[in-house]
């Protein structure tokens, strides 16, 4: 079993939908971070959270320690959005690594 | 700033070559990574680094060597290419954990097909 899952592996949701990624993790971390991937491959950082919650526009990321759970929420979504949504944590302790989930593909149509 | 510069974009490497791939970054970071990534798997670490002189295997460290002289420079080495070494490579940084702890920058990628 992974370190990091994400679900669901690929999301198509037409324009304006409300959309939910989730990240489920089995380790103590000390941050999660959200990243989107976009064709073309580069790799930009939306949030990092190690407690509650974030908002930066139309996205909210939301994280529940206890659970070991995150969620990335896009609200009105746009066709600019599609793009692989990847979460990642930091594990607590000296060797302090970046897991990664496999990533989200979405693709908003219109 | 800069953030993470990584080169090259692209390279064809034949089997047996061998390449140094460039990381650089400019906002002092301790911590720096190197990973793979290969078509419909997540981003698996080979090397990462949490400070100049010290380094440590990821994941998938076979083929691949890395050494960290300074703070902003992390070069990834490929000695002996072989084709299961094609895939993009992603250099990143960080600042470090606790409260510390800063977002995750990443270089552009480099794409390698060895053939």
């Amino acid at each position: 079993k992974n370190e990091v899952e994400q679900s669901p592996q690929n999301l198509t949701a037409q324009e304006g939908e409300f959309i939910t990624i989730n990240c489920s993790y089995s380790v103590g971390i000390s941050a999660l971070h959200w990243l989107q991937q976009h064709p073309g491959g580069g790799i930009v950082s939306l949030f990092m959270l190690s407690s509650g919650k974030k908002k930066h526009g139309r996205l909210i990321a939301t994280i529940n320690i206890q659970e070991k759970h995150s969620s990335l929420h896009i609200t009105a979504s746009h066709p600019r959005d599609s793009a692989v949504y990847i979460c990642a944590v930091r594990s607590t302790g000296t060797a302090s690594k970046l897991t990664f989930g496999t990533g989200t593909r979405l693709q908003v149509t219109l | 700033n800069a953030g993470v510069t990584q080169t090259p974009k692209f390279r064809i490497l034949k089997i047996g070559q061998s390449m140094t791939l460039q990381c650089t970054q400019d906002m002092n970071h301790n911590y720096m990574y190197w990973y793979r990534q290969d078509p419909g798997m997540g981003l698996k670490l080979i090397y990462y680094s949490v400070g100049a002189g010290i380094t440590d295997k990821g994941e998938v460290p076979n083929g691949y060597n890395v050494s960290r002289s300074t703070t902003e420079d992390f070069p990834l080495r490929l000695e002996l290419a072989a084709p299961s070494q094609t895939s993009v490579y992603f250099c990143a940084s960080t600042q470090g954990q606790g409260r510390m702890n800063t977002e995750a920058f990443f270089g552009q990628g480099t794409r390698l097909t060895v053939v």
